[in-house]
């Protein structure tokens, strides 16, 4: 079983703060990299779908980059507000065929 | 939009009873994954199904079967459920054949309490 690992397990940020936090992954047989946003009670929705070295994705506020050499993916959201509170996840797949690994994520709270 | 709906949101059942977890998705795509989610450990697959009749075991199958009658619907069956089987569920769908390029869309999830 693959190991994705999430850092920070949580985050308080204040609001109109920037943040970021990682993703790592096995940088051997890297196809892709999925961020999702989990918000309490709510579905998870993706944010991005990263497959090439270098990629950087945004969307809004909210940026990532890849680094499949060393295995890390950063995301980072600009000026923080209330609505960003969610779960941030971030998946990994070694194949086309392959199903998605998912990390265990990290908890965002942004402070009023 | 693409649209996953899961029966129920809260569903508290006995030690014993046999448990059916309903997954709906409205956009015709060919995958269907049933993952749960428990503190500290992330989504983990149960199973998944690229086609109706299709199914595969996930990381976690112990305990646990799907059903895939119909494109639309996957079922997630907890053949006698147990207290370690208490949990939040995700269904999910994804299109595009098996192609980890492409997003899943998740219904909102089922957390089942068995007592």
């Amino acid at each position: 079983i693959l190991n994705v690992e999430q850092s920070p397990q949580s985050l308080h940020v204040q609001e109109g703060d920037s943040t970021n936090f990682t993703c790592s992954f096995p940088s051997s047989n890297f196809y892709a990299l999925h961020w999702y946003r989990w918000e309490t009670a709510k579905s998870p929705e993706a944010l991005f779908v990263m497959t090439l070295n270098g990629d950087e994705k945004k969307k809004g506020r909210i940026s990532a980059t890849l680094n499949t050499k060393e295995g890390y993916s950063y995301l980072y959201i600009k000026g923080s507000q209330p609505e960003d509170s969610a779960t941030y996840l971030c998946a990994f797949s070694t194949g086309g065929n392959e199903k998605l690994t998912f990390g265990t994520g990290t908890r965002l709270t942004i402070i009023p | 939009d693409v649209k996953v709906t899961q029966s129920s949101r809260y569903l508290v059942k006995r030690t014993g009873e046999k448990v059916f977890l309903e997954c709906v998705q409205d956009m015709d795509h060919e995958n269907m994954f049933w993952y749960r989610q428990d503190p500290g450990l992330g989504l983990r697959l149960i199973y998944f199904s690229y086609d109706v009749k299709m199914k595969e075991k996930g990381d976690i199958p112990e305990g646990y079967s799907v059903s895939r009658e119909k494109k639309e619907r996957f079922s997630l069956i907890l053949e006698s459920a147990s207290t370690n089987q208490t949990s939040m569920y995700l269904c999910a769908s994804q299109t595009g054949g098996l192609s980890s390029y492409n997003e899943q869309f998740f219904g909102p999830g089922t957390r089942l309490t068995v007592l």
